[in-house]
């Protein structure tokens, strides 16, 4: 199993421009969610996924948009990117979402600046 | 609101010399408490699931053990391997009635183990 893949792992955007962050998983995992990182800050929420077709905001969603079509699939696109939204970005999955089996799995992150 | 505070921010040990990492929570309807670790560029490696108060998990040198309050890391005999950025996370229901769960994660206790 690959697990968590994310691409690209770097992206330089200028204010303004749009663009889609990839996150596929191959663990048949119904949850999947969206977190940014920034320092001092922690991992933060922006979007999650509880399985194909349903999508729901986190703590921090203005700016970005999320889809899911698959189950393996979870874009998170940037809609008019804003030197606020330079960060770490993180693609996550588990099995179920408060049950059992409910600890996520990370991929290894995409390094977004915005100038 | 949900609050996930580790302890201390820093910690520098000689190889060998035992210690442990804090976290303390204030959540309500805890599902679970996670404990991750974050190499510097990669995404958090997710190390233990505890769910009730009493609980412990060990895995090599570390030990995971869970209060109604907080959670500890214990690391017996530390190698220079185990330097990384420890995260502590709690898994709480998000929406009432409904499915939807919340991961809450503290700032992080960047661990260095000098040879």
């Amino acid at each position: 199993n690959a697990g968590v893949t994310q691409t690209p792992k770097f992206q330089v955007l200028k204010t303004g421009q749009s663009m889609t962050l990839q996150c596929a998983q191959d663990m048949n995992h119904e949850y999947m969610s969206w977190y940014r990182q920034d320092p001092g800050m922690g991992l933060r929420l922006i979007h999650y996924s509880v399985g194909a077709g349903i999508t729901d905001q986190g703590e921090v969603p203005n700016g970005y948009n999320v889809s899911r079509s698959t189950t393996e699939d979870f874009p998170l696109r940037l809609l008019s990117a804003a030197p606020s939204q330079t960060s770490v970005y993180f693609c996550a999955s588990s099995r179920t979402s408060g049950g059992l089996y409910n600890e996520q799995f990370f991929g290894p992150g995409t390094r977004l600046t915005v100038l | 609101e949900d609050q996930v505070t580790q302890s201390p921010e820093a910690l520098r040990l000689q190889e060998g010399e035992s210690s442990s990492l804090n976290c303390s929570y204030t959540v309500s309807g805890l599902r679970g408490l996670f404990w991750y670790r974050q190499d510097p560029g990669k995404g958090p490696e997710f190390l233990f699931t505890l769910y009730s108060a009493g609980e412990e998990k060990e895995k090599e040198r570390l030990k995971a053990t869970l209060t109604k309050k907080e959670s500890f890391l214990h690391i017996t005999a530390p190698k220079p391997e185990d330097s990384a950025t420890y995260l502590c996370a709690v898994l709480r229901r998000w929406n009432s009635g409904g499915s939807n769960y919340k991961l809450t994660f503290g700032k992080g206790t960047l661990l260095t183990v000098n040879p």
